[in-house]
């Protein structure tokens, strides 16, 4: 199994909601990434678990709450977003931090009303 | 510091003929350099992926690139264009100790009939 999956595939949240992401992955992978991309643009890095600890959060806002409950899955917690947040969610998975090579979900695409 | 510029946000082929994806990289240390293709709706896929060994890269789907590292330049290339090559394509580049890649703005491959 070489793939990261992710659910939803879509979703349309209200500003006062509360939703989840989910990603999963079944390759021993012991890092694993969020990135929020914009159409047209690059994924921009949000967060990074490495072996089931946040070891980076690029000053993303607290209304994003990431959480690892194990090795094979890390999940996104949203709350209270933004028209602004609306885009493209990735979530991503290496072997290790430092590995080069990022295996890619298709992502979750977020609407927000 | 690492970064990668993309020129051109979009490049327009006809089907059968040359692809040339740029792709420029500035890192202080020899870095690790990559190419990854989002099909629409997609996740990012690794194409291929330079980290020292041959200059000469050849990556999956018939594309192939090459590091100049007097030119600081890891261009991406095709000798002959299908319809299913069109996409976004992201350079990345990731060196210095660090261990999350900095993606280009990416390029928008068309390919016409």
């Amino acid at each position: 199994d070489t793939e990261v999956t992710q659910t939803p595939k879509h979703l349309v949240m209200g500003m006062t909601n509360k939703k989840s992401l989910k990603c999963e992955q079944h390759m021993g992978h012991r890092a694993m990434y969020w990135y929020k991309q914009k159409a047209k643009k690059p994924p921009e890095l949000m967060f990074v678990y490495s072996y089931e600890k946040l070891s980076i959060n690029e000053s993303v806002p607290s209304r994003f709450s990431p959480e690892c409950p194990n090795s094979s899955l890390l999940n996104l917690h949203l709350h209270a977003l933004q028209p602004e947040d609306s885009a493209l969610y990735l979530c991503a998975s290496s072997q290790d931090r430092g590995n080069e090579k990022l295996f890619f979900g298709s992502g979750t695409q977020l609407s927000v009303l | 510091a690492q970064s990668v510029t993309q020129l051109g946000s979009h490049v327009s082929v006809s089907e059968g003929a040359l692809v040339l994806l740029r792709c420029n990289y500035s890192s202080s240390v020899p870095p690790y350099l990559f190419w990854y293709v989002q099909y629409p709706n997609q996740g990012l896929q690794l194409l291929l992926k330079y980290t020292s060994a041959a200059t000469l890269v050849k990556g999956i789907n018939g594309f192939e690139a090459e590091f100049k590292k007097s030119e600081t330049s890891f261009h991406l290339t095709k000798p002959s264009a299908h319809m299913s090559d069109a996409a976004e394509y992201f350079c990345a580049v990731l060196s210095g100790g660090s261990y999350i890649p900095t993606f280009g703005r990416g390029t928008s491959l068309i390919v016409h009939p």
